[in-house]
């Protein structure tokens, strides 16, 4: 099975600043990485998939890049809205999440 | 539009089994597979398993092979998921999600609960 690692688990950070959260795979998805946000109580909510393609709607203050093992979500400049747990997912092989990464109020 | 909706919240003893349910709407049924998602209280997104959308081909995860069942009527446009052998780890959410290879369309996900 592939293991997603993300990193770090938590993430205090200021509105208006920039957050930048990494995942790592086992071994190589290629392009196949998507990103969640899940608030409480909610489903996750696609933000990236190919790992760099916005879905429909997400503002383009998301943006993700990587290819191959190594990925990062960049969350430009945050907003009020964003603070949430945000969860990478490889789709290469079936699917596998990574553990999370909660992004906070600093 | 595309809507997926879970069956309610479920209560069962350890030993029990469980039958969750998600009804499609808004797009061909047979078109799209779908995948069973679980989360248990404050961890990661586990997959389950797999239903082809145009036959009834599955795939699950080791983890829970022997344990899971997913099956589908085509002509409800539901697809089910049943968990036998339960145990209190198994307490969690339980989410179906369509197969776009990511998972755009949730559903609103079902609470079950092991408990004696």
């Amino acid at each position: 099975d592939i293991v997603m690692t993300q990193s770090p688990a938590t993430l205090s950070v200021s509105p208006g600043e920039r957050a930048t959260l990494s995942c790592r795979a086992s071994q190589s998805v290629s392009n196949s990485l998507a990103w969640y946000q899940q608030k409480p109580g909610q489903a996750p909510r696609l933000l990236i998939y190919g790992a760099s393609t916005r879905a429909t709607g997400i503002p383009a203050r998301f943006s993700g890049s990587g290819s191959g093992t190594d990925f990062t979500l960049t969350i430009s400049s945050l907003q009020s809205e964003d603070f949430a747990v945000y969860y990478c997912q490889q789709y290469n092989n079936w699917l596998t999440f990574g553990g999370g990464t909660k992004v906070e109020i600093k | 539009q595309v809507h997926l909706v879970q069956s309610g919240a479920e209560v069962k003893k350890p030993g029990a089994s469980v039958k969750v349910s998600c009804k499609a709407s808004g797009y061909t049924f047979t078109t799209y597979g779908m995948h069973w998602v679980r989360q248990a209280p404050g961890q990661r997104l586990e997959w389950m398993g797999w239903i082809n959308g145009g036959n009834d081909n599955t795939k699950y995860s080791q983890k829970f092979q022997g344990r899971v069942t997913i099956t589908r009527d085509t002509s409800a446009s539901t697809t089910y998921m049943e968990l036998s052998s339960l145990r209190s780890e198994d307490t969690a959410v339980y989410y179906c999600t369509r197969d776009d290879s990511y998972a755009y369309y949730w559903g609103q996900g079902t609470l079950v609960t092991v408990s004696s």
